[in-house]
């Protein structure tokens, strides 16, 4: 298996250009979820989906837009980059239920300048 | 939501045990107890997580207070691959919301050789 699979793992970009980070997983799983964390500080969580068709807004919405067409595909869309979305993102995955733990992706480094 | 306290930092030997406290008083009766942890340049990585009765797998033991204001993660022979941030979540489960898991800023774990 090959889990949660993010692309591009790099990407600079100009202030107010757009693009979209790429998630996959293989894992059949029904919760997807996007999360940035910005140098010294732990994660906070941008978007999310329970499955296909149903996302929510998380702690940090604002600047990008999510979509859920498929239960294995979850991109990140920036609008207009700006240098504050400067981070690295992640993307994780879980079965539905508390009981399971979530598998990450091993992360898109993005710079905006 | 609920939130946890952890300290800041903690240092051990290798080869000895370590006991990652986390505190989390108002801790509800449908919060699952996560820890996960993140390696330098990584995603985060699923290490345990329990409601109310101790856990055990191969990574960790997960030791939850009988008031379960509190727990501690448990590395029974630390080794430098476990020098990491450990961070301990509470994960809400309401029997079919959704949900995403809420990063405080964790505990750096230092090994010493």
């Amino acid at each position: 298996n090959a889990g949660v699979t993010q692309t591009p793992k790099f990407q600079v970009l100009k202030t107010g250009q757009s693009m979209t980070l790429q998630c996959a997983q293989d894992m059949n799983h029904e919760y997807m979820s996007w999360y940035r964390q910005d140098p010294g500080m732990g994660l906070r969580l941008i978007h999310y989906s329970v499955g296909a068709g149903i996302t929510d807004q998380g702690e940090v919405p604002n600047g990008y837009n999510v979509s859920r067409s498929t239960t294995e595909d979850f991109p990140l869309r920036l609008l207009s980059a700006a240098p504050s979305q400067t981070s690295v993102y992640f993307c994780a995955s879980s079965y539905a239920g508390p009981g399971g733990g979530y598998t990450f992706g091993s992360g898109t480094r993005l710079t905006v300048v | 939501d609920a939130k946890t306290t952890q300290p800041n930092s903690m240092e051990s030997n290798e080869e000895e045990p370590v006991h990652l406290p986390c505190n989390h008083s108002t801790i509800s009766g449908t919060d699952y107890i996560h820890w996960y942890r993140q390696l330098p340049s990584q995603g985060p990585e699923y290490v345990i997580h329990g409601l109310t009765s101790n856990v055990n797998n191969r990574m960790a033991s997960l030791a939850i207070a009988e008031d379960r204001k509190s727990s501690t993660l448990i590395l029974h022979r630390a080794t430098l691959r476990d020098a990491a941030v450990y961070y301990c979540i509470l994960r809400y489960w309401s029997g079919g919301g959704a949900d995403g898991l809420t990063f405080g800023k964790g505990t750096h774990l230092i090994i010493q050789p």
